[in-house]
């Protein structure tokens, strides 16, 4: 299985401030990759697929970036509806679809 | 805009099975394939497994082989997930999503408890 892993476990930020999540695979998954949202006691959120293009309806301060084995997700400034852990996921490989274990971004 | 309603929350034995329910509203299941993933308290999300009902193809992740069974009833458009021999490892939440790959619309999620 391709192992996805994030980094960091945690992050606290202040409001406004700009965010980036890493996300590396073990192995290349191409730009298969997307990103989720999840708030507390909420199912995921898709932010982002093809590691970089944006799922309806969310904002623009949501980016993607990266390719092979190594992807970022930033936050270009932190709203208070932001606060969540992310999770990223490969596609590219079968089988499982696999998750990384999540970056949560706490309020500092 | 395609809504996914879940089941109720589950208490079971061990040893027991368990088999949750994910209806569409807003789109029938035979036009859109749809994954189970699962969350243990305060864990990440584990991916189980998919079914693609226009095709009929079905694939599990290989740690759910054996024990889990996902399938669809067209005609209700609802999905379904079976997980059968249940131990106290299997206490989650379980969601289904629609998607093959990009999961873009998710059910609420579904507790199931395992106590004796």
């Amino acid at each position: 299985d391709i192992v996805m892993t994030q980094s960091p476990a945690t992050l606290s930020v202040s409001p406004g401030e700009r965010v980036t999540l890493s996300c590396r695979a073990s192995q290349s998954v191409s730009s298969n990759l997307a990103w989720y949202q999840q708030k507390p006691g909420q199912a995921p959120r898709l932010l982002i697929h093809g590691a970089s293009t944006r799922a309806t309806g969310i904002p623009a301060r949501f980016n993607g970036s990266g390719s092979g084995t190594e992807f970022t997700l930033t936050i270009s400034s932190l709203q208070s509806e932001d606060f969540a852990v992310y999770y990223c996921q490969q596609y590219n490989n079968w089988p499982p679809r696999t998750f990384g274990q999540g970056t949560k971004v706490e309020i500092k | 805009q395609v809504q996914l309603v879940q089941s109720g929350p589950e208490v079971k034995k061990p040893g027991s099975s368990v088999k949750v329910s994910c209806k569409a509203s807003g789109g029938t299941f035979s036009s859109f394939p749809i994954t189970w993933v699962r969350q243990a308290p305060g864990q990440g999300l584990e991916w189980m497994g998919r079914l693609v009902p226009k095709f009929g193809i079905v694939n599990y992740a290989q740690s759910f082989q054996g024990r889990v069974t996902i399938s669809a009833d067209k005609s209700t458009s609802t999905g379904y997930m079976e997980l059968t021999n249940l131990r106290s490892e299997d206490m989650a939440v379980y969601y289904c999503a629609r998607g093959v790959d990009i999961l873009d619309s998710w059910g609420q999620g579904t507790l199931v408890i395992v106590s004796s």
